[in-house]
């Protein structure tokens, strides 16, 4: 089964500085990877995803920006934070490409920006 | 737009007793439903998916129910314990087979004893 990593649990970045959390997938090879944001007491709201090496897609226009430069790491990178990037992240994978199969979560970032 | 909603943000459930959560989405295009469990501080844990071919799917102590018709999904928990108190999320695909899911705002389920 898959596993997702994520780091760091908690962060506090002042406003203007750059950000920078990494996930690492284990489990599987060639996922689809995923990163979204939760506000407080709300759902998830997808960021970006990628099917492949170096394939981002983004879903919403945004301060933020994501890579993938290997095939189980997936990363998402601000070079200046705003007040509204605080949220809690969350990195998910799921398997290959083309078929509906459940998305697995890591235990995602709380990222305070003050 | 459309989307994918709840019908109750917080479920009181006896300790014991069958709980029952409801999802309402108005995309005809999703073929594909996933419920989810999130515990304070942690990722959502997958518990059953269920595709649009199907409109009953059992797991362990869990029944997902899909009405089409009515565009209506719904996650029943037979026996609810403490460790189920959660917020339960359903998610839809909108027809994506990609894996980007829509998610509804959650229904919080507090057990008691």
């Amino acid at each position: 089964s898959q596993t997702i990593h994520q780091w760091p649990a908690t962060l506090v970045q002042p406003v203007g500085s750059p950000l920078s959390l990494e996930c690492t997938v284990e489990g599987t090879s060639n996922p689809n990877l995923y990163w979204y944001r939760q506000a407080a007491g709300r759902g998830l709201q997808l960021l970006f995803y990628s099917v492949g090496i170096g394939q981002i897609s983004s879903e919403v226009p945004q301060n933020l920006s994501a890579s993938r430069p290997q095939d189980r790491q997936f990363i998402l990178s601000s070079k200046k934070l705003l007040l509204s990037d605080s949220g809690f992240y969350l990195c998910a994978s799921s398997q290959g490409a083309n078929y509906n199969s459940p998305l697995h979560f890591g235990n995602g970032t709380r990222l305070t920006v003050t | 737009g459309e989307s994918v909603g709840l019908h109750l943000p917080t479920l009181s459930v006896q300790e014991g007793d069958n709980s029952i959560i409801n999802c309402a989405y108005s995309n005809s295009a999703s073929d594909y439903f996933i419920w989810y469990k999130q515990e304070s501080g942690k990722g959502p844990q997958f518990i059953i998916d269920i595709r649009s071919n199907m409109d009953k799917r059992q797991g362990q102590r869990v029944t997902v129910l899909l009405n089409k018709t009515v565009k209506h999904l719904s996650l029943q928990i037979a026996a609810t314990q403490p460790g189920d108190s959660a917020v339960y999320f359903c998610a839809e695909n909108n027809g994506d087979s990609w894996g980007k899911l829509q998610f509804g705002a959650g229904t919080q389920v507090v057990v008691t004893p």
